[in-house]
């Protein structure tokens, strides 16, 4: 089945570490995104690609990072610039915007990240 | 800046209640909104998309519906089931190249 993987599901950051998570989709899919989901908050978007080797900053981008290196994988790295990282996160991907859109987004599992 | 709204944040219904989530939002230029839903410690659902031209989408007791000149959409659930128990947020592409999402609405079914 056609899906997007996230993993871990759970992560534990020690103070001044960088972390990553994973994300990988089989759905062909060129647009992925990654957003950062608070209690009360709603979904906030950190990073998201169009396409392989082109990314731009979402609205609340600093601390992380992102490549595309693939089009099936979209890594997220929570740097140690990032004051308060704990929180849930989600990756998502699309068939692409460019243009406009007419088919649904779909969404991971999530990784819920720590501080130890 | 579009904005999205969903009110109320959080309901609570007995079983078999028909039942109407709503979402408003500030801008009237969007390419399509959509519904999802969210259970606890999970992603999102994809439930029903409605393109701009739409009016109306349906899916099973699922119906949801558009009104751009109004800016607002709602999410009608028939005969609502504690399966149906869940976090429902809509989301606008307005060709910015990414969705803005409410803050959703919890729904809590009563058996």
């Amino acid at each position: 089945d056609g899906g997007i993987t996230q993993s871990p599901k759970y992560l534990f950051r020690k103070e001044g570490q960088n972390v990553t998570l994973s994300c990988e989709q089989n759905l062909n899919h060129d647009a992925m995104y990654w957003y950062r989901q608070d209690p009360g908050q709603g979904l906030r978007l950190i990073y998201y690609s169009q396409i392989v080797n082109d990314f731009q900053k979402g609205d609340i981008a600093e601390g992380y990072s992102v490549s595309r290196e693939k089009k099936e994988s979209f890594p997220l790295t929570v740097t140690s610039a990032q004051k308060n990282p704990t929180a849930f996160y989600l990756c998502a991907s699309n068939p692409g915007t460019r243009g406009g859109s007419n088919q649904p987004q779909h969404f991971g599992d999530g990784t819920r990240l720590s501080i130890l | 800046k579009q904005e999205v709204t969903q009110i109320p944040a959080a309901l609570s219904v007995p079983e078999g209640e028909n039942l109407v989530l709503n979402c408003s939002f500030t801008d009237s230029a969007i390419y399509n909104l959509q519904w999802f839903r969210q259970d606890p410690g999970k992603g999102l659902t994809s439930l029903l998309l409605i393109q701009s031209s739409q009016r109306e989408q349906t899916s099973g007791r699922l119906n949801a519906s558009l009104d751009k000149s109004s800016g607002r959409s709602t999410l009608y659930i028939a005969a609502s089931q504690p399966g149906d128990s869940a976090t429902y947020l809509c989301a606008l592409f307005g060709g910015s190249e990414k969705l803005v999402f409410g803050k959703g609405t919890k729904l809590t079914v009563n058996p």
